[in-house]
């Protein structure tokens, strides 16, 4: 059974710092790998999207990198700002799957000014 | 605000009552998702549409019962739920295996 573990569970980091978060999952048998971000209360936006023949993606300050054999992913966030705050969600969507995605619990992320 | 809405965004009831969740997406998908998110605890897929079809029922108590009149509206219809049933509902929507976009949720308070 496909598990997905997000460390750490909550980070506080002050405006301007570079920081990367952690996500992995126990099954290589993946289709692709997602980011989301969730502000409090509020639905969930999708940052970025890895394939499982990709390596890594970039969109403005973040890069998320996905190693499929060691069951890693990580979102790199550079210069960090304080409108950065939220929850960060990795979801994996396993082969063979009718579209699923199995979450992590996420990492909450506090950027202070 | 994404292409995906939800109503009501906010719901109480109790025990004994009926109520639906309306979930509409603007953006010419095929496929429609109801996930559950439970305090402390990740994101759990209740089911699946694809081209109005359920594709998927990910072992929900069938005091959920969920209703996909075409390829844009997906309900979730809700009776007698339990107090653990509390919970930010969400939708998502998306073409395919593509990238799937959330709408903002329902937060369900079950009294």
């Amino acid at each position: 059974k496909q598990e997905v573990t997000q460390i750490p569970a909550a980070l506080s980091v002050p405006e301007g710092e570079n920081l990367v978060l952690n996500c992995s999952f126990t099954d290589s048998a993946i289709y692709n790998l997602q980011w989301f971000r969730q502000d409090p209360g509020k639905g969930l936006t999708s940052l970025l999207l890895i394939q499982s023949s990709q390596r890594e993606q970039t969109s403005g300050r973040l890069n998320a990198s996905l190693d499929k054999s060691s069951g890693r992913s990580t979102l790199y966030i550079a210069a960090s700002q304080p409108g950065d705050s939220a929850t960060y969600l990795c979801a994996v969507r396993p082969t063979g799957s009718q579209g699923n995605l199995i979450f992590g619990k996420g990492t909450k992320l506090s950027v202070k000014p | 605000e994404t292409g995906v809405t939800q109503t009501p965004r906010h719901l109480v009831m109790g025990m004994t009552n009926k109520k639906s969740l309306k979930c509409e997406q603007h953006l010419g998908h095929n496929a429609m998702y109801w996930y559950k998110q439970s305090a402390k605890k990740p994101l759990e897929l209740m089911f699946v549409y694809n081209f109005k079809e359920q594709t998927e029922n990910n072992s929900v108590p069938s005091r959920f019962s969920p209703e996909c009149p075409n390829s844009s509206h997906l309900f979730l219809h809700l009776h007698t739920l339990q107090p653990e049933d509390s919970a930010l509902y969400l939708c998502a929507s998306s073409q395919g295996d593509f990238q799937k976009f959330f709408g903002p949720g329902t937060r369900l308070t079950v009294l």
